[in-house]
């Protein structure tokens, strides 16, 4: 069946590098959107970027100076690496497959906590 | 970028009440609007998509509505287990998230 699950280090310092990986199974990454999604503790659900199935990114406006998505098809894996990273990107992150626009199937989710 | 409000934050309700919940887009978004379910401490869950298709497995009393930059989320009759919050999502001009509607019983 269709799984995604995220992972990545808990921990993360202030001004370094966060490096996620988003492996799934039961679909193939050539056929299926990836999209990112973070959700700060107690707070709503922001859009980070998607990758498409052609390899093609797209990413928020807000965030698109310091992410980038990227995936390995034949490990089905997919990829965020954002930088600069600041206290206030502590969140949990998110990765789902998308239908069309919609996101059908949701990892877990990782906590990523930005502490020194 | 396209701006998604909700209201109410905070919805109280009985079981067996009908509730609505709101979603308003800054622009025309042409039904490419879906909701999702979030319980806490689990990942969102997709109700619907494009405005009123309910997703598989989804149980019948949730229903949406809408057009241009008004939509809505119907739950027929409050279930307990229906207790979450509640996100709308656009993807007329790539993604935003409604900032959430927090339903809780009374």
């Amino acid at each position: 069946q269709v799984q995604l699950k995220e992972s990545g280090p808990g921990l993360v310092q202030p001004s370094q590098t966060l490096s996620l990986t988003c492996t799934v199974a039961g679909f193939s990454l050539t056929s299926y959107n990836v999209h990112w999604v973070r959700q700060p503790p107690g707070k709503g659900l922001e859009w980070m970027g998607v990758i498409w199935n052609t390899g093609g990114t797209r990413y928020n406006s807000a965030l698109k100076s310091r992410l980038s998505i990227s995936k390995d098809t034949s490990k089905s894996q997919v990829f965020l690496k954002m930088n600069s990273l600041q206290t206030e990107d502590t969140a949990t992150y998110y990765c789902a497959r998308a239908g069309s626009g919609y996101l059908d199937y949701w990892g877990q989710g990782v906590m990523v906590t930005v502490s020194s | 970028d396209i701006q998604m409000t909700q209201s109410p934050s905070l919805l109280s309700a009985s079981v067996g009440d009908r509730v609505t919940l709101s979603c308003k887009a800054s622009q025309n978004i042409y039904k490419y609007l879906n909701w999702y379910q979030q319980k806490l401490g689990e990942a969102p869950k997709l109700l619907i998509y494009y405005t009123n298709s309910l997703q598989t497995g989804i149980p019948s009393r949730f229903s949406g509505s809408g057009s241009g930059t008004d939509y809505t989320l119907t739950i027929s009759s409050l279930q307990p287990e229906d207790v979450a919050t509640y996100f709308c999502q656009q993807y007329n001009s790539w993604w935003t998230f409604g900032g959430g509607t927090k339903l809780e019983l009374k």
